[in-house]
């Protein structure tokens, strides 16, 4: 069965570093989002992206935070100057608009 | 806006025995609907969803949901529930099309006994 991939899976970083989250979403969906989940908390939508634009993103989402698909194939989630704040598990869903969506196994980010 | 309430924040049952988890929401219209199970460090799985139609849903591992619309509710049941089915447990509410963003509630943390 098909499914979301990311990469890495863990990713240790100093504060005001950029960081770069990968993901693949499933080859013929539409429709991407990245939630983040701080460690003990709710599961938070950061940012929905649908054909090549931001469809909608939450206050989390500030300029320190982008998102592209470069490839066609790759959605990533870059961090330009990481905070403390921002370590989290960080998951990537797709969905190809008919169904519900389907997460990744996420990526746990840690700034020291 | 929507917004998802899970009351309980930790739940602890013995092997063998039925388990409900409660969820309500807030929203406008019926929203589409969600629980997903989270074990340690791991991803989210989907348990089951509801669109519209019957209100009771069946899922994954022997677990099923009705939605009641008259209590904005959509809780989580398990007739016997197993060791294994030790984790955490979200409820998730979308918008009235299945594209839209998800909200979470703050999940509750299921403890079976033996």
């Amino acid at each position: 069965e098909p499914e979301v991939t990311q990469t890495p899976s863990h990713q240790v970083t100093q504060m005001g570093q950029e960081v770069i989250l990968r993901c693949v979403p499933i080859s013929n969906h539409l429709y991407f989002y990245w939630y983040r989940q701080i460690l003990g908390q709710k599961v938070e939508f950061l940012v929905s992206f649908y054909n090549n634009e931001i469809s909608e993103k939450s206050e989390i989402f500030d300029d320190q935070f982008s998102v592209e698909r470069p490839d066609g194939s790759n959605f990533t989630l870059k961090i330009r100057s990481t905070k403390l704040e921002d370590s989290a598990m960080y998951f990537c869903a797709s969905t190809k608009g008919v169904e519900t969506q389907y997460f990744g196994p996420g990526t746990r980010l840690l700034v020291l | 806006a929507q917004s998802v309430t899970q009351p309980d924040i930790h739940i602890t049952v013995s092997e063998g025995a039925s388990l409900e988890l409660r969820c309500n929401y807030s929203y406008g219209a019926t929203p589409y609907l969600f629980w997903y199970v989270q074990s340690p460090g791991q991803g989210l799985q989907l348990l089951l969803k509801y669109f519209s139609g019957d209100t009771l849903v069946q899922g994954i591992k022997g677990f099923e949901a009705e939605f009641k619309r008259s209590q904005s509710s959509f809780n989580l049941r398990k007739p016997s529930v197993h060791w294994s089915d030790a984790a955490e447990y979200f409820c998730a509410v979308g918008g009235v099309y299945n594209t839209d963003k998800l909200i979470f509630g703050t999940g509750t943390r299921l403890q079976v006994f033996p």
